[in-house]
């Protein structure tokens, strides 16, 4: 079993549409969850981090986090075509440094 | 958000010769960096984590040393390729992790384009 897992994709969305990506993961105890938006030749680029239960938003982005269901989402409000890119999902288990990360899920906004 | 830069950010090389590779934070210390490989269409690849002032830990099936990883000072971090081959060519992306009061994250560089002829 992978330590993260997402869906490759890709995901299409129109565009103004909300893209909602998933992201699961192993080790029950994570605390620190991360999205990435990488775009395509690029290095990868912070978008998010929460720790905690629940939601946490920023700007047309919205983390959700459930360390019961070990499950891990991000949704993009407002997709614009610039939204397009791979979004990774990243975890830290407590006491470590090295950050695991799932494969990535290619989103398309489609105008 | 915290600045990493990479340097070169792409280079070409032939068979056999040694590349290297500079990550830099530029308005923080980083005590810990992290070197990743990426090939086309697949994830991020962690290679080792670079610790300031000693060894760095390698990931295993990663030659340390063929993938020599230096970390001299709290600003910078080198990457180099010993005796490259075609199969070495690869996205190499250096982070650095940014710990604060209430957070804990790694910032990428650009990365750098290997390829070896």
């Amino acid at each position: 079993q992978k330590e993260v897992e997402q869906n490759s994709g890709p995901l299409s969305v129109p565009e103004g549409a909300i893209a909602s990506l998933n992201c699961t993961y192993s080790d029950r105890g994570s605390q620190s969850f991360f999205w990435y938006r990488q775009y395509s030749g690029k290095s990868p680029e912070l978008i998010m981090f929460i720790y905690s239960n629940g939601d946490k938003e920023d700007g047309r982005f919205t983390a959700q986090l459930n360390k019961a269901s070990q499950y891990v989402s991000l949704l993009i409000r407002d997709s614009q075509p610039s939204d397009s890119a791979t979004y990774l999902c990243a975890v830290k288990s407590g006491g470590y440094q090295k950050v695991t990360f799932g494969i990535g899920t290619k989103l398309q906004v489609i105008p | 958000g915290a600045v990493v830069s990479q340097h070169p950010s792409w280079v070409i090389c032939k068979s056999g010769t040694s590349v290297k590779i500079e990550c830099r934070s530029l308005d923080f210390q980083a005590t810990t960096m992290f070197w990743y490989r990426q090939f086309p269409k697949q994830s991020l690849m962690l290679m080792a984590t670079s610790n300031e002032g000693s060894k760095a830990t390698y990931e295993q099936g990663v030659e340390k040393d063929k993938f020599l990883i230096n970390h001299a000072s709290l600003t910078l971090s080198t990457l180099t390729v010993t005796s490259a081959h075609p199969e070495d060519s690869s996205f190499y992306i250096c982070s650095a992790r940014v710990k604060g009061a209430n957070s804990d994250t790694q910032y990428f560089g650009p990365g750098t384009r290997l390829t070896v002829l």
